[in-house]
């Protein structure tokens, strides 16, 4: 029953290193969304697409990019990771027309940290 | 812009009381679609309603209630007699269809005492 697919639980990476993050969806969903949380914050929107190899900014996309090369998948790249990248990081989907789905569905989320 | 309030910060009330989690929105977009979700400590996001920007018809579930008011750019959540169980972290996103953002305001945080 698992709807959006987080590749790890938990990670831990060097300053500097390049991190990537997975997120897969198996709901044929047009859009997905990249965020971070981080406590009193609520959820800020890094990236997201509307469609394959569309991407748009979002509120906080320094030091981020992203890559659609299919529809299900969804992968937010950290070019050169650095502490104050820690951080929770969640991953959601949405039935856009809103047709086929009523709610946005999150992924599972990837603790970050950088040391 | 596309822009959500939830201007209260934590709410702290004991068990039985009514409590009313405030959300305010901004957008541009002549269609949306506004969620309210539920964190609880585990970290789970809880889907627990969605309203289209046509459908003003407000809503009851169990306890739950929900208040959208276009007027007033408002779509508020109200918990009838609280419970332990209700303490969580609230969301209330919106999505503009014209958009295509899916975006969050800070959270309110409810803590229900015993």
């Amino acid at each position: 029953d698992v709807k959006v697919t987080q590749s790890s639980r938990y990670l831990v990476k060097r300053t500097g290193e390049k991190v990537f993050l997975e997120c897969v969806q198996d709901m044929d969903h047009e859009n997905m969304f990249w965020y971070r949380q981080d406590p009193g914050l609520g959820l800020r929107l890094i990236y997201f697409s509307y469609d394959v190899k569309m991407k748009e900014k979002g509120d906080i996309p320094e030091g981020y990019s992203v890559s659609r090369e299919k529809k299900e998948r969804f992968s937010l790249i950290l070019e050169s990771a650095s502490t104050n990248q820690t951080s929770m990081y969640l991953c959601a989907s949405i039935d856009g027309q809103g047709a086929r789905s009523t709610e946005a569905f999150f992924g599972q989320g990837t603790r970050l940290t950088v040391v | 812009a596309q822009k959500v309030t939830q201007a209260q910060t934590e709410i702290s009330v004991v068990e039985k009381e009514d409590v009313t989690l405030d959300c305010v929105y901004e957008t541009r977009d002549t269609t949306y679609y506004l969620f309210w979700y539920k964190q609880p400590p585990s970290g789970e996001l809880v889907f627990l309603i969605r309203r289209n920007s046509f459908d003003e018809q407000n809503e009851i579930s169990g306890r739950y209630s929900w208040n959208f008011q276009k007027s007033t750019s408002s779509f508020n959540f109200t918990i009838t007699a609280s419970q332990v169980v209700d303490s969580a972290v609230y969301f209330c996103p919106l999505f503009g269809r014209g958009t295509d953002k899916l975006i969050f305001g800070t959270g309110t945080r409810l803590q229900v005492f015993p």
